[in-house]
């Protein structure tokens, strides 16, 4: 089967730097990707790993290891508005995207 | 960038009756397109990839007579919730990904539809 794991609620303080991690177990992969969504809004695109090592982008960061089935985002320098949802979707052998549950990120001030 | 719409942003029905809701590509051609659904605190669940011209692949467990994804043009598909009942109360979400896009890794997010049937 298809499972890709989260934790479900996490919190941090402004400033501080937040790892979410996300393991996953696929039939195929075509990369992972993290999006941020802020409640009853779209998914927003934060990042896309296909080879192993870290991608960095500004403020945030993911990682993949595809041997362990592994990957994290992180965030530095943490801001209120960061407070949101990050989705972690694998995108498998057929093309389509199974997004994980989802990990709610309370940043507190 | 490429944008995505969808209409209506909100719906509210009566139960037993069907709503359509569009998806549209506004400036690229989206061979392909996917229609999620999620329900309050999770996460998204995608029932149907649909491809133009040709008939939608539905996720186990998604009635396929009840929601009806109509992909007529490289812009525009639809999706109807046929006989609508309260269960189906939900946020749907469709994504696109752009014509020829090959190894390109981006799908854009429409802003969503909310649908609340009483």
């Amino acid at each position: 089967g298809q499972n890709i794991d989260q934790p479900t609620e996490m919190t941090a303080t402004e400033g501080a730097i937040v790892q979410i991690n996300c393991t996953y177990q696929t039939s195929g992969f075509n990369g992972l990707f993290w999006y941020q969504q802020h409640a009853g809004e779209a998914p927003t695109f934060l990042s896309y790993n296909v080879l192993d090592g870290l991608e960095e982008k500004g403020r945030f960061s993911s990682f993949l290891s595809r041997s362990k089935g592994y990957s994290y985002l992180l965030l530095k320098e943490l801001q209120m508005k960061d407070s949101a949802s990050y989705l972690c979707a694998v995108r498998g052998g057929t093309y389509k995207y199974i997004f994980g549950t989802g990990t709610r990120l309370k940043v507190l001030a | 960038g490429a944008v995505v719409s969808q209409h209506p942003s909100w719906v509210i029905c009566k139960s037993g009756t069907s709503v359509k809701i569009e998806c549209r590509s506004l400036d690229f051609q989206a061979t392909t397109m996917f229609w999620y659904r999620q329900f309050p605190k999770q996460s998204l669940m995608l029932m149907a990839t649909s491809n133009e011209g040709s008939k939608a692949t539905y996720e186990q467990g998604v009635e396929k007579d009840k929601f009806l994804i109509n992909h007529a043009s490289l812009t525009l598909s639809t999706l109807t919730v046929t006989s609508a009942h309260p269960e189906d109360s939900s946020f749907y979400i469709c994504s696109a990904r752009e014509e020829g896009s090959g190894s390109s890794y981006e799908q854009y997010f429409g802003p969503g539809t909310r649908l609340t049937v009483t």
